[in-house]
């Protein structure tokens, strides 16, 4: 257990719907990434906050994506109008950052969607 | 563009040292990590890696190239335990600090 969390584990939803996916950090840091993972890859970048600022977004993230930390806290990502292709493990992983000599990011244990 | 290589499958026997090797080409680079992740786990951090050289803990050692843009991850005393996918990942420059992964190293450690 790294200390961050992730609700739910697991989402099986149908082609169209929307869903949202909650991650808590560890609570002193303050950057918080999202990631996207398919069966046989790495993790892909999603999206990066630093607090309550989301500072950057990959190309991957579609405007059905929205990502927010409303708090400098906890973050939600949802995904609108879901389609199969977003099938995928999503990651949430925080870090102290550089400034505090924090490199290191650390993964929660992942939502995994399932698109039918 | 960046790229990042490395072997897609090994195999070693328990108790044997294996070396997992990780090439890349990219912009921006800050260091080099290394993660281990087991099936439907999150990925777990092993090392990282600014400046050249080796840098070792315990059973498992990393080593960088800045030069030749080449790292690679020394496990040894392999137990059934490290049966799991190693990510080498590029850690970027900039304000986000992003992770750029590998797609992972499947390693089956065999009695």
């Amino acid at each position: 257990d790294t200390g961050v969390s992730q609700d739910p584990r697991h989402k099986i939803t149908k082609r169209g719907q929307n869903v949202t996916f909650r991650c808590d950090p560890i609570s002193e840091h303050n950057r918080l990434y999202w990631y996207r993972q398919t069966l046989g890859q790495g993790p892909e970048f999603l999206t990066y906050f630093q607090n309550e600022a989301q500072l950057e977004k990959s190309r991957l993230l579609s405007d059905r994506f929205s990502a927010e930390r409303p708090k400098g806290s906890f973050s939600t990502l949802e995904i609108q109008r879901t389609e199969q292709g977003d099938s995928a493990m999503y990651l949430c992983a925080s870090s102290l950052g550089v400034m505090a000599g924090g490199h290191e990011q650390f993964f929660g244990p992942g939502t995994r969607l399932t698109v039918l | 563009g960046q790229n990042i290589d490395q072997p897609t499958e090994m195999t070693a026997t328990e108790g044997a040292i294996v070396q997992i090797n990780c090439t890349y080409q990219t912009s921006g680079f800050n260091g080099l990590f290394w993660y281990q992740q087991h099936a439907g786990e999150a990925p777990t951090f092993l090392s990282y890696n600014v400046l050249d050289g080796l840098e070792e803990k315990g059973r498992f050692s990393s080593f960088l190239s800045r030069s030749k843009g080449y790292s690679y991850l020394l496990l040894k005393e392999l137990q059934m335990k490290d049966s799991a996918s190693y990510l080498c990942a590029v850690h970027h420059t900039g304000t986000a600090s992003k992770l750029t992964f590998g797609t992972g190293t499947r390693l089956q450690v065999t009695l």
